[in-house]
């Protein structure tokens, strides 16, 4: 299986703020890189498909970058209601995993 | 507006069975692979199990692989997950999701998720 590991698992930050969230992979998954927002006690909602496609409807202030093993999610301008847990997700090999999750919070 | 419901959580015994359904609204629900997937209180996501839109080809994660069956009703825009000799381990909110992108597999929408407790 294709392990996804997500760094930080926390983070801090303010409005206004830049944020950038890392993703690897244990081996290439190609440009096979999804992302996804979770609010509490929410389902979680795609952001970005196949590493830097934006999802109908999400703000251009996400972006998302990377290939083979290394993925970056990226929040310009951080705004109180981006306040949540990010996940990426491997679609390149079956299971799908993904990563255990990037929570940001309000410094 | 695509819509997603499940339904059919709730508190079980270690060995016990329980069967999910997940209703479906808003897209052509038979043109596409499904998927459940899973978080634990607390953990990250964990995808379970996939079938193609005619029901015809099913996927299994390790973890649940001979104890659930993943079926779907076309008829019905209806997705289910049979959950048979559950263990604590189990215990999540399970969630339905639509797949999209072809080869790219990607998730979405999902839905808000059932609870299962898994405990004695």
């Amino acid at each position: 299986d294709i392990q996804m590991t997500q760094s930080p698992s926390s983070l801090s930050a303010s409005v206004g703020d830049r944020v950038t969230i890392t993703c690897r992979a244990s081996q290439s998954i190609s440009n096979y890189l999804n992302w996804y927002q979770q609010k509490p006690g929410k389902a979680p909602k795609l952001l970005i498909y196949v590493t830097s496609n934006l999802q109908s409807g999400v703000p251009s202030r996400f972006s998302g970058t990377g290939s083979g093993t290394d993925f970056t999610l990226t929040i310009t301008d951080l705004q109180p209601e981006d306040f949540a847990t990010y996940h990426c997700q491997q679609s390149y090999s079956t299971p799908r995993t993904f990563g255990q999750g990037t929570k940001v919070e309000i410094k | 507006e695509m819509q997603l419901l499940e339904s059919g959580g709730g508190w079980v015994q270690p060995g016990g069975s329980l069967r999910l359904s997940c209703t479906a609204s808003g897209f052509t629900f038979s043109s596409y692979v499904m998927s459940w997937l899973r978080q634990a209180p607390g953990k990250g996501l964990e995808w379970v199990s996939d079938v193609s839109h005619s029901g015809d080809r099913t996927y299994y994660a390790d973890s649940v692989k001979g104890r659930f069956i993943i079926s779907r009703d076309n008829s019905n825009n209806t997705l289910y997950l049979e959950m048979n000799s559950l263990r604590v381990e189990d215990t999540a909110v399970y969630s339905c999701a639509k797949v999209g992108g072809g080869a790219a597999f990607w998730f979405d929408p999902w839905g808000q998720g059932t609870l299962v407790t898994v405990s004695s």
